[in-house]
């Protein structure tokens, strides 16, 4: 079956630094979709990619899904206190059900 | 709109002990979704219904039933708890609109088996 990984685990950054996760698939996507879960918290949509090489771009926040659909990143630049939690990528096959990546948490020092 | 709410927000059983987590939305989705987020393992699906009437089995069904009472509302009921089943669950609901497929998650359950 479909499986995700999703790297690295854990990063932890200085404020100021970039910050980036990858979320790769064992089969082509229909869509990916980010979330964010703060500690404690519940996760929280971010965005949705569909087409081959999409990039979205919300402020200091850079998504890109790749060429063959299989792969995804989420770059953030100069990122702040605010950015700390954990980065899901949800991977959409056929159907619409989400296979989950594991989740990369940062952790940002100020 | 409350969005997705869930009920109770903590719980701790017995081993043998029963309970039901209720979930409920206001946003008028078909599909609803249980999930269990565990340290290190991620979200991983319970159960989902695709709508209201009808639900399937997910990634780690097993100790678990789920009734779709309506459309608003998606319960899941632990017959016999387990240790294993100490987790923090989430519900979730979407609706694909224009494309998009946005989950939206309740606050979470955070269930403790002694």
């Amino acid at each position: 079956g479909q499986q995700v990984m999703q790297i690295p685990q854990y990063q932890h950054v200085q404020e100021g630094e970039d910050f980036t996760t990858y979320c790769n698939s064992s089969t082509t996507l229909s869509n990916i979709q980010w979330y964010k879960q703060r500690p404690g918290g519940h996760p929280v949509f971010l965005i949705q990619l569909v087409k081959s090489g999409e990039v979205k771009k919300q402020k200091r926040l850079t998504f890109q899904f790749g060429e063959a659909k299989k792969n995804s990143s989420l770059h953030i630049t100069a990122t702040q206190t605010t950015d700390v939690g954990t980065y899901f990528c949800g991977c959409a096959g056929n159907n619409r059900k989400l296979i989950w990546g594991l989740g990369t948490s940062l952790a940002v020092n100020p | 709109n409350a969005g997705v709410t869930q009920t109770p927000k903590f719980q701790v059983l017995k081993t043998g002990q029963s309970m039901t987590l209720q979930c409920a939305q206001d946003m008028n989705h078909n599909s609803m979704y249980w999930y269990r987020q565990d340290p290190g393992m991620g979200l991983r699906l319970i159960y989902y219904s695709a709508s209201e009437g009808t639900t399937d089995k997910g990634e780690v069904p097993n100790g678990y039933n789920v009734s779709r009472l309506n459309k608003r509302e998606f319960s899941l009921r632990l017959e016999s708890a387990a240790p294993s089943q100490t987790s923090v669950y989430f519900c979730a609901s979407s609706e694909e609109f224009a494309g998009q497929d946005t989950q939206y998650f309740g606050p979470g359950t955070r269930l403790t088996v002694l």
